[in-house]
Order: structure tokens, then C-alpha cells, then sequence
């Protein structure tokens, strides 16, 4: 049962645009949702997170926007550029805080920045 | 920010020995876990280790398969035993601080 997930496997934008990557949930329980990024041969990277008490988080290019009632969020990029190529994957929490941050990952999106 | 070490960032190793994978954090944590990711896959909990005592582990994951030790706050191992190329995977160490997970860099397994 995948309790978060990204419909999209793969994604193409050209350089300068936005790029708007999808997270859809199912587990009521979430509360806290973050976005992290994925180069090969490396860790996870966090991007940007929300809370449930809010609809919008931005920072700098990235702006994260939480829908509750449709169980869905997205990651906003713009402009988009060449280090923007990675993949993305959007995780949730329903224990955040106090150092308890365990994770459910979606299944990432391939995000691929078009010169 | 925390910053974490992984060894080894990768091995190649024969079916039916064991992995031992070291995660050195800088600081003191009170909750370490340990990811996996398959092939084309998510990230996936195995278990959550605490300092004194067992590790948690989620569904579909066992000790006897997994065994975690956590002497410390800022240290934890993950062995993956009797391995098998199922068992291929990047294996990742996280720690939790003010409502963000950092990872490790991963340690890439391939079972042969």
C-alpha cells in the first residue's frame, strides 16, 4: 500500500520555466510534508517542507502548496535551471519534531531541465 | 543542519555473507534510521534505532536479517545478512533535527 505518491515518473522542462512536480497522500495521519532531492551516488537532500496548518511554504525558487481536503501537494520551481536535473521525491511524516522525523517516501519523479 | 557519514559508499559482496555498514553522525541524536532503496524504487524504512535499547523495525523488515546496533548517539551499524541479490539496494543512515530528515550519502550494495 503506497500511502504517498508521485504519478509522474519523469518529467521535462526547458531551462527558465516552471517545473511543477505532484505528490498525492492517503494517509490522514500526515501531517508534515517535505520535498527532497536526488542525485546519483548521494543522499537525499531536503528542499523545502509544510506543515498541514499551512497551504503554501516559498524559498527562493521553490514554493511547496498543500491542498488537505484532496490529499495533495506540489513543488514549484522557477525558474527551472540545469541543477535543477535530479530526481525529486516528496515524503511525509505524522510524527515530525523532537527528533522524530521517520519517513514515507513517494516514488520520485525524474525531473530533467532542458537547455 | 547534521552531518553524517556512511562506510562503505559501496561494496560488491558474494550471496550468503554478511555487510556490516557504519553511519558516524557529528552530533548527538536521540533517533537514528536506516532507509532502503531498490532498484527504481522509494525510500523505504527498515527501523529506527535508539540509544539503550532495540531497534524498532517496520513491517517486512527482522532483526535476525537486519540487526542494528546504537552504542551511542552518534553512531549506529546496519548488517544485512545472509545476503542475496535481492538484497541489492542503496542503503541510507538518517538522523531527525527540528522537523527535517538528513540523510548519509548511501551506501550502494550489489550481492553477486
Amino acid at each position: 500500500d503506497q500511502q504517498v505518491k508521485q504519478n509522474s515518473p519523469s518529467l521535462s522542462v526547458q531551462e527558465g520555466r516552471i517545473s511543477i512536480l505532484n505528490c498525492d497522500y492517503t494517509n490522514s495521519m500526515f501531517d508534515y510534508f517535505l520535498w527532497y532531492k536526488k542525485y546519483p551516488a548521494e543522499g537525499p537532500t531536503f528542499l523545502i517542507s509544510i506543515s498541514s496548518i499551512k497551504d503554501k511554504n516559498e524559498d527562493g525558487r521553490f514554493t511547496v502548496f498543500l491542498n488537505k481536503s484532496a490529499k495533495h501537494l506540489s513543488l514549484h520551481i522557477v525558474p527551472s535551471q540545469p541543477g535543477d536535473s535530479a530526481v525529486y521525491f516528496c515524503a511525509a511524516s505524522a510524527e515530525a519534531g523532537f527528533g522524530n522525523e521517520k519517513l514515507t517516501f513517494g516514488t520520485g519523479t525524474r525531473l530533467t531541465i532542458i537547455p | 543542519s547534521a552531518v553524517i557519514s556512511q562506510k562503505p559508499s559501496r561494496d560488491i559482496c558474494q550471496r550468503g555473507t554478511s555487510l556490516t555498514i557504519q553511519c558516524q553522525v557529528d552530533s548527538q541524536v536521540t533517533m537514528m534510521f536506516w532507509y532502503r532503496q531498490q532498484p527504481g524504487q522509494s525510500l523505504t524504512l527498515i527501523a529506527t534505532a535508539n540509544q539503550g535499547s532495540e531497534a524498532t523495525y517496520e513491517s517486512g523488515f527482522v532483526i535476525d536479517k537486519f540487526p542494528i546496533s546504537r552504542p551511542n548517539l552518534t553512531f549506529s551499524t546496519l548488517t544485512v545478512s545472509n545476503m542475496s541479490p535481492e538484497d541489492s539496494s542503496i542503503y541510507l543512515c538518517s538522523v531527525g533535527s527540528q522537523g527535517r530528515a538528513f540523510f548519509g550519502q548511501g551506501t550502494r550494495l550489489t550481492v553477486v
